[in-house]
């Protein structure tokens, strides 16, 4: 059973540029959120995707925008990066309806550098 | 605003110890709380789950306080092991997003 997959694992941009990231859920998950972490910090929460529109969205700027396919795969898209959007990019995903949804599995996370 | 507050230093301890991490809130009231593991560079692992209604929870090894009043959770790793060391996220959780605490970064020592 593949867990949740994020690609890719490493990106370098530089300021300006516009970058997509990908994930799978886990085979039977339905939800996925995104969550940004810097450097000795906790995940921050960006937004959630259930039945391909946004549930819920955390304290980012437009400049941070998402997608869920109907397969419930998900994309993550920054434009305008700014240096501070250095981070690693985790997606977690979850099952909505089934009384486990809180459990959140997570992905390895995209790791972007921003120049 | 809400805050989440975990051992800002690392904890230190010996092999067959007990390590207590601890996760403190304030302007919440979370339906559930969870704790995660995460290695370096490297996404969080789901250890353990406890909701607003439950005092203590336990898996293998680990146990899981939660006290509404105090606003407060303990997570006791016992007869740590050096396979333990690693950094312990305490999650609030609500209406579906999680919100993270900083991380306590554990090391056991042989």
């Amino acid at each position: 059973d593949a867990g949740v997959t994020q690609s890719p694992t490493h990106l370098i941009k530089t300021r300006g540029q516009q970058v997509t990231l990908r994930c799978s859920p886990k085979s039977g998950h339905d939800t996925v959120s995104w969550y940004q972490q810097a450097l000795g910090q906790g995940p921050q929460f960006i937004f959630q995707y259930y039945e391909e529109e946004e549930r819920q969205r955390g304290n980012f700027p437009d400049r941070f925008s998402g997608h869920q396919f109907p397969n419930y795969s998900s994309e993550l898209n920054v434009n305008a990066l700014l240096l501070g959007d250095s981070a690693l990019y985790l997606c977690a995903s979850s099952a909505t309806g089934t009384g486990t949804q809180e459990t959140q599995y997570f992905g390895p996370g995209t790791r972007l550098l921003v120049l | 605003s809400q805050k989440i507050e975990q051992n800002s230093e690392a904890l230190n301890i010996q092999e067959g110890k007990t390590a207590t991490l601890t996760c403190n809130y304030t302007n919440y009231s979370p339906a559930y709380l969870q704790w995660y593991r995460q290695d370096p560079g490297r996404g969080p692992v789901f250890l353990l789950l406890i909701r607003e209604n439950e005092k203590e929870k336990r898996k293998e090894r680990l146990k899981v306080t939660f006290d509404t009043t105090l606003k407060q959770s303990l997570f006791h790793i016992t007869a740590s092991q050096p396979a333990d060391s690693a950094t312990y996220l305490c999650a609030l959780g609500n209406t579906g997003k999680l919100i993270f605490g900083q991380g306590t970064t554990l090391q056991v020592k042989p």
